[in-house]
């Protein structure tokens, strides 16, 4: 059973440009968390999406970022118009259901975004 | 003030010592209380989770939780130099599991 895949791992943008990272949660999980790892500091919980829908979005900035988990296909976290405070890891997690004995979060290795 | 507190380290201990970690939080509503482990520019991975006050044992790892002082603690015994990686508390108040992270301490055990 593969395990949370992201991709890219590793994003370069420039300032200004946007940035779409993808998650592709563990098969027969329809619950995706996102969170950014800043350095020097723990995860940061940033949205909570199930299919097509955005449960708990309290931890993402206003402006800029989006996120959406559609019926088909990955989730995408968006961030348009990056600036280099975006420069940090971004894991995405999953989980299978809401209650707690089945909503044990695994996460996919992160993707790493620079902004230069 | 971070409603969850754990002191960064590094914290560095010979092979086969005992590994002591803890956190600290604030909000009296945390019910559900995690430690991962994250080792270098890889993800976490669940290591324990316990539910309310209490100890749980896994093998090497002992957590444990006091929330009568909002504190957890992991213990790692006849630690290994495999050990090595960052430990992460994290806890939440809801069954859906919004996870509020420590900053995580980094361990490394020398051979």
């Amino acid at each position: 059973n593969a395990g949370v895949m992201q991709n890219p791992r590793h994003l370069v943008r420039r300032r200004g440009q946007e940035a779409r990272l993808r998650c592709s949660p563990m098969k027969g999980h329809s619950h995706v968390y996102w969170y950014r790892q800043l350095p020097e500091e723990g995860l940061k919980f940033m949205v909570y999406l199930q299919k097509e829908n955005i449960i708990d979005e309290s931890g993402m900035p206003k402006e800029r970022f989006s996120a959406e988990f559609p019926k088909e296909g990955p989730s995408i976290l968006r961030i348009q118009q990056v600036v280099r405070g975006d420069s940090a890891a971004y894991f995405c997690a999953s989980s299978f259901s809401t209650g707690f004995v089945g909503d044990t979060q695994y996460f996919g290795p992160g993707t790493r975004l620079t902004v230069l | 003030q971070k409603e969850v507190e754990q002191d960064p380290g590094p914290l560095s201990v010979p092979e086969g010592a005992i590994v002591s970690l803890n956190c600290t939080y604030s909000n009296s509503a945390f019910q559900y209380f995690m430690w991962y482990r994250q080792y270098s520019r890889k993800g976490p991975e669940l290591l324990m989770y316990t539910y309310s006050s209490g100890n749980k044992e896994d093998g090497r790892f002992t957590a444990q939780v006091d929330k009568s002082s909002k504190y957890i603690s992991l213990f790692i015994r006849d630690s290994q130099p495999s050990d090595s990686a960052t430990y992460l508390c994290a806890t939440t108040t809801d069954s859906w599991g919004k996870l509020q992270f420590g900053a995580g301490t980094q361990v490394v055990v020398t051979p």
